[in-house]
């Protein structure tokens, strides 16, 4: 079956750094997409990564590993608002978004 | 990024009676919409996949019947709930591929549904 792993929810202080992993499994690969989404609204895209590697954003970088399974969305200089779900989403070989559960990001003053 | 828009934001309704909610993408033609489903506290769940000039494909244990998908042209998708009751008040989103090598989707806003 299709899988995507990511925690349920994490914690963080402002202007500290955070990293939320996600590991998959899927028939086929056509690239990962990281989106957020705040309590109450529509999720907003991100980021996507479909080579191995990192791919740096401003205070958000996304990294991919195709052989381990494994991505991982970096937020750095952290602020209040980016208190929200963290979504990991791969594309299968049917170019269908398999989506994760999404972490939840609490950030503390 | 792409937009998409989605209308109306906000519905409330009796039980019993249909509800059809909007899916435009503004900015750019769009062959695949996707319709979603989301409870409070949870992830988001894929209803159907709409392409344009062709009938919807409905995710397992979606009735078509009730939920009916149409996607009219390259840049509107409708979306209309049939009979609505309690059970179907919900967090209704669209998201618009963007097709290319990134295949990205975008979402509308969502509209709220409360069926009385």
């Amino acid at each position: 079956g299709q899988n995507i792993d990511q925690p349920t929810e994490m914690t963080a202080t402002e202007g500290a750094i955070v990293q939320i992993n996600c590991t998959y499994q899927t028939s086929g690969f056509n690239g990962l997409f990281w989106y957020q989404q705040h309590a109450g609204e529509a999720p907003t895209f991100l980021s996507y990564n479909v080579l191995d590697g990192l791919e740096e954003k401003g205070r958000f970088s996304s990294f991919l590993s195709r052989s381990k399974g494994y991505s991982y969305l970096l937020l750095k200089e952290l602020q209040m608002k980016d208190s929200a779900s963290y979504l990991c989403a791969v594309m299968d070989s049917n170019y269908q978004l398999i989506w994760g559960a999404g972490t939840k990001l609490i950030i503390k003053p | 990024g792409a937009v998409v828009s989605q209308h109306p934001s906000w519905v409330i309704c009796k039980s019993g009676t249909s509800v059809k909610i909007e899916c435009r993408s503004l900015d750019f033609q769009a062959t695949t919409m996707f319709w979603y489903r989301q409870f409070p506290k949870q992830s988001l769940m894929l209803m159907a996949t709409s392409n344009e000039g062709s009938k919807a494909t409905y995710e397992q244990g979606v009735e078509k019947d009730k939920f009916l998908i149409n996607h009219a042209s390259l840049t509107l998708s409708t979306l209309t709930v049939t009979s609505a009751h309690p059970e179907d008040s919900s967090f209704y989103i669209c998201s618009a591929r963007v097709s290319g090598w990134r295949e990205t989707q975008y979402f509308g806003p969502g509209t709220r549904l409360l069926v009385l």
